[in-house]
């Protein structure tokens, strides 16, 4: 499994642009990056996804480089209730899918 | 989208006792479900993999006898704590992929704290 080193913290204020990077050096050829977001208390939820290239949705834009060794998650416009931590998990998608190894994540405080 | 349920969100227990926390899957069906454990400010750990029809497969350090595990339908796995201590007082949390999903989704958490 994929080891991920992320900022353990980042601070930012409302109506800013947040990126958020991941590294992930060992990343297997059906890897998937997958970033999810998690409050106090609760499970994480899914943000965004990708493989190669760049992705967005309607709440993030993930850029991952051609080498796929980091990915960058982009926080358009953040709001206070944006203040999350923020997880990168490679994995294969396969059945064993669930069995990833979470790091430390990145604790994002947005001030106003 | 695809819905986990977690019962109870919170549970406070005596110490020796023991607590079941149950994770549905509402909307689909899991032949997998791995339960997740978290303490204050760390990451989550994986515990186990709850495997449907059959037993449980346990990361290295976590006790089968003290964590039971049962996955006896397509949508629901159980995790028992048995005879709690205050050390295992912690966030448990629960997870299952839906089919042809990449993505887990993740059930909202067990908080439980043994006195």
């Amino acid at each position: 499994l994929a080891k991920t080193t992320q900022p353990i913290s980042m601070d930012s204020y409302e109506g800013q642009e947040v990126n958020i990077t991941c590294s992930h050096n060992n990343i297997a050829t059906n890897d998937y990056i997958t970033w999810y977001q998690q409050f106090p208390s609760q499970g994480p939820r899914f943000i965004i996804q990708g493989y190669k290239t760049k992705v967005t949705n309607e709440v993030a834009s993930l850029f991952i480089p051609a080498d796929r060794k980091s990915s960058t998650l982009s926080l358009p416009r953040v709001s206070l209730s944006d203040t999350a931590v923020y997880y990168c998990l490679v994995g294969d998608g396969g059945t064993s899918y669930g069995k990833l190894t979470f790091g430390q994540g990145t604790i994002l405080t947005v001030h106003p | 989208g695809a819905v986990v349920s977690q019962h109870p969100s919170w549970v406070i227990c005596k110490s020796g006792t023991s607590v079941k926390i149950e994770c549905r899957s509402l909307d689909f069906q899991a032949t997998t479900m791995f339960w997740y454990r978290q303490f204050p400010k760390q990451s989550l750990m994986l515990m186990a993999t709850s495997n449907e029809g059959s037993k449980a497969t346990y990361e290295q350090g976590v006790e089968k006898d003290k964590f039971l595990i049962n996955h006896a339908s397509l949508t629901l796995s159980t995790l028992t704590v048995t005879s709690a201590h205050p050390e295992d007082s912690s966030f448990y949390i629960c997870t299952g992929r839906p089919p042809g999903a990449n993505v887990l989704t993740f059930g909202a958490g067990s908080r439980l704290t043994v006195l």
